[in-house]
């Protein structure tokens, strides 16, 4: 079964500057997908930023992005310019491609707080 | 946007009773789903429905849990007798298509409280 670690169970950020977002994950699949989704105090999970295993270059969303090394099975998510709406919890996920299994594989999530 | 709306967005019971969980995927979407985060931890994937029935389940989805599509638009979560542990936020999501690449949108959670 697949499994996704978020080690870090907090990070702060100074207003405006960048912090990395760590997630590595396992897999015997060379075909899937990875997410990283947000989930502010209301509790809605939102989708900040997806990567296709196959594609080699890195997924970029304004100032998110992500760095993916599949060999390593990282997947880290970088967020340039915080701003205090980028606080909240974050949550890397797994899906698989193989047909049959469209559900989502999360970590444990990783609190981000923003100092002002 | 079209969004997945769920309701009650709280609803406490007591232990031992029925509780229905009600969601409205977006309406061309193909693929349901309910997920759990019980305070404090991660999501964790219930079930999965296509095509009017479950096409996979955790080990968390047994016999006290069930999903119905009544009547083409809700996709309902029922939990015959709750427990203390049942407590925590239930999450519906659907997906337009088997892509993978397609994102689960999610409602904005219902919060149960078991008392």
């Amino acid at each position: 079964a697949q499994t996704v670690t978020q080690s870090q169970p907090e990070m702060s950020v100074q207003e405006a500057e960048t912090v990395t977002l760590s997630c590595t994950y396992d897999t015997s699949e060379s075909d899937y997908y990875l997410f990283w989704y947000k989930q502010p105090p209301s509790r809605q999970m939102i989708l900040v930023i997806r990567q296709e295993a196959y594609k080699q270059q890195n997924a970029t969303e304004n100032r998110f992005s992500v760095n993916f090394q599949k060999a390593a099975k990282s997947f880290s998510l970088k967020i340039s310019d915080s701003q205090l709406g980028d606080a909240a919890m974050y949550f890397c996920a797994y899906r698989s491609a193989m047909g049959g299994s469209e559900k989502l594989v999360f970590g444990k999530g990783m609190k981000l707080t923003v100092n002002p | 946007e079209p969004e997945v709306t769920q309701t009650p967005s709280h609803q406490v019971t007591q232990m031992g009773q029925e509780v229905i969980l009600r969601c409205v995927p977006i309406s061309n979407h193909l693929y349901f789903y309910w997920y759990r985060q019980i305070l404090g931890q991660k999501v964790e994937f219930l079930v999965s429905f296509y095509n009017n029935e479950i096409s996979e389940k955790s080990e968390i989805f047994d016999d006290q849990f069930s999903v119905e599509r009544p009547d083409g638009s809700n996709f309902t979560l029922k939990i015959r007798s709750t427990k203390l542990e049942d407590s925590a936020m239930y999450f519906c999501a659907s997906l337009p298509d088997s892509l993978g690449n397609s994102p689960l949108h999610f409602g904005n959670g219902t919060r149960l409280t078991v008392t």
